[in-house]
This record gives structure tokens, sequence and C-alpha cells, in this order.
């Protein structure tokens, strides 16, 4: 079945610090979500992409769009104390249903 | 505008014991899903219900069931609770379509002693 992997797991940054992290899929996608998760709470949509090699940003957020379509990365850059919480992306093939990532938990220490 | 309401928000059951978690929307989303959230695991879908009067299995369905009330509500059965059933609990909605995102409750934080 399809599956979505998502490094790291967990990162741990100093304020002011960058931010990556990735997302690799077995299959070929038609395209990839990112939602973010504050600790606590519901994951909240932040992009879509759907062409190969896109890129796009929100503000110090930077979302990539493998060529191939089969990973995609989100880069923050100089991480705030507001960028905590967990970071998925989602994907998708053709019609079917998102296979969400298992995403990264970011901390940024003051 | 309420979005994706989830109830209730904890809850604490006995195994085998049953019990039904509500969910309902006013965006006039077509689809509606389930997943379950565990430490490392990512959300996981239950089932999903693409329009009214359809249900499916997602990637972890066994010791659930859905009901499609209406348009508005979706909701998750546990008939017999286990203890590998202790999760946060997820429902999210959206317009069906495959470029549209998916918006969610606020969950429901089970245990299942």
């Amino acid at each position: 079945g399809q599956q979505v992997m998502q490094i790291p797991q967990y990162q741990h940054v100093q304020e002011g610090e960058d931010f990556t992290t990735y997302c690799n899929s077995s299959t070929t996608l038609s395209n990839i979500q990112w939602y973010k998760q504050r600790p606590g709470g519901h994951p909240v949509f932040l992009i879509q992409l759907v062409k190969s090699g896109e890129v796009k940003k929100q503000k110090r957020l930077t979302f990539q769009f493998g060529e191939a379509k089969k990973n995609s990365s989100l880069h923050i850059t100089a991480t705030q104390t507001t960028d905590v919480g967990t970071y998925f992306c989602a994907g998708r093939t053709g019609a079917n249903n998102l296979f969400f990532g298992t995403g990264t938990r970011l901390t940024v220490i003051p | 505008n309420a979005g994706v309401t989830q109830t209730p928000k904890f809850q604490v059951l006995k195994t085998g014991q049953s019990m039904t978690l509500q969910c309902a929307q006013d965006m006039n989303h077509n689809s509606m899903y389930w997943y379950r959230q565990d430490p490392g695991m990512g959300l996981r879908l239950i089932y999903y219900s693409a329009s009214e009067g359809t249900t499916d299995k997602g990637e972890v369905p066994n010791g659930y069931n859905v009901s499609r009330l209406n348009k508005r509500e979706f909701s998750l059965r546990l008939e017999s609770a286990a203890p590998s059933q202790t999760s946060v609990y997820f429902c999210a909605s959206s317009t069906g379509q495959s470029n549209q995102p998916q918006h969610f409750g606020d969950g429901t934080r089970l245990s299942i002693l």
C-alpha cells in the first residue's frame, strides 16, 4: 500500500535557526498537502503542491515538490517560538484519500 | 462559523464498553473522515464518507463502525472497546475535490482501561 515517510521524527532548534522536514512517498503523488498541528491542537492546512518541481513560499516557510513528485520538503527560515508544533505532509495518488506522513515535531528553544 | 465539531472532547471507557463519537460540520462539505492519531504514527484513516449515503473503509477499520447520518453528521462507533483503541480521534471534512484541504475538529481523547 501507499506509504509516506517523514523525517526527522523530532527536531530541536535554537530560536533563529533554520528547520527542514522531508517527506518521501513510495509512489508518485498527484499532489501533496502540508499541515501544522500545535501542541494539544488539531491539524491545520498550510498549503498544497501539485506541479512537478513546484516551490511555494509563505513568509518564512518554503515548500518544495520534487521533480518526480515522490518527495517534498518544508523549510522554515529563522525559526520563532510560534513555529512550535508537529508538521505533517499528506500525499494523494489520483482521486484517492490522503496518506499522512508520521510528522516532525519541532521544538524551538528560546 | 463553527467548522467541524466533535463530541465528547474526552472519554474514559472500560474494556468491552461501547460508545459513539459524534462529528458535525457546517461547511456544506460532501466528504467526511475519521482518523486516529497515535504517537509516532501520524494520522491513520479509519473510515470515510465520500458523500452522503456512502461509507468506505480506510487504513485501520477493524473494531469500528460508522454512520453518515446526513450531510452534516458522521459518527464513529466502538462496539466493544479494547485498550488498543486508546487514541486521539479526529474527524475531518472536505468538499471532496482532490485539490481541496481537509478541515479538522478539535479531537476526542479516548482512554480505554
